[in-house]
């Protein structure tokens, strides 16, 4: 079992839904991420949250919007998706964001299909 | 752009070898992790080492790093069916930069 946990697993949708991907920490870290990641392709840093600012944002087209309610939490609002959005994503968390060598936490991913 | 390309791209051995890993980067690296991500899993850290190191041990695996040559490597000894996946590094510069993974290396492990 992993420590973060996303939600839901599978997620189908058509290109005008609105949807919202969730993801749920309880490791008091203060820094979370979203990433996309393609088949048989490295993770891509999408987000990066710290203490529930937007610290990082790689240039990720305004259909996808970030949210961080508070330090537990991280949702991924979705609308408007192309086909090529279709990916799994991943949120991970970290203590901080800004100081030192730190490792990541990372959930199992919601496996995006947009049809 | 990615940080780290690992190489080989993907690795077959027999259960009981010792599979080796290699990553390189292009720029100056705060430290550098290890990840391996199972079929459909998340990715789970496996070691990290600093740029001020040149070699971590955890259990199986030895991760190596030499900063002159912008390199790292990562053996798994003994291996074991259940070391099958893929294997990413990940380099990060200084402090407040993003973590930039290689390409990654799958691994079979067959018993």
């Amino acid at each position: 079992d992993t420590e973060v946990t996303q939600t839901p697993k599978h997620l189908v949708m058509g290109m005008t839904n609105k949807k919202s991907l969730k993801c749920e920490q309880h490791m008091g870290h203060r820094a979370m991420y979203w990433y996309k990641q393609k088949a048989k392709k490295p993770p891509e840093l999408m987000f990066v949250y710290s203490y529930e600012k937007l610290s990082i944002n790689e240039s990720v087209p305004s259909r996808f919007s970030p949210e961080c309610p508070n330090s537990s939490l991280l949702n991924l609002h979705l609308h408007a998706l192309q086909p090529e959005d279709s990916a799994l994503y991943l949120c991970a968390s970290s203590p901080t964001w800004a100081r030192g060598p730190q490792p990541q936490h990372f959930g199992d991913g919601t496996r995006l299909s947009i049809l | 752009s990615q940080q780290g390309e690992e190489d080989p791209q993907a690795l077959s051995i027999q259960e009981g070898e010792n599979a080796t890993m290699n990553c390189s980067y292009k720029t100056s690296i705060n430290n550098l992790q290890w990840y391996r991500q199972n079929s459909g899993r998340g990715l789970v850290h496996l070691i990290l080492i600093r740029s001020n190191e040149r070699e971590k041990h955890s259990g199986r695996l030895r991760v190596t790093l030499d900063t002159s040559k912008k390199s790292s490597s990562l053996l798994i000894t003994a291996s074991r069916a259940a070391d099958t996946a893929s294997y990413f590094c990940a380099a990060r510069g200084q402090a407040g930069t993003a973590l930039i993974f290689g390409k990654g290396t799958t691994l079979s492990v067959s018993s």
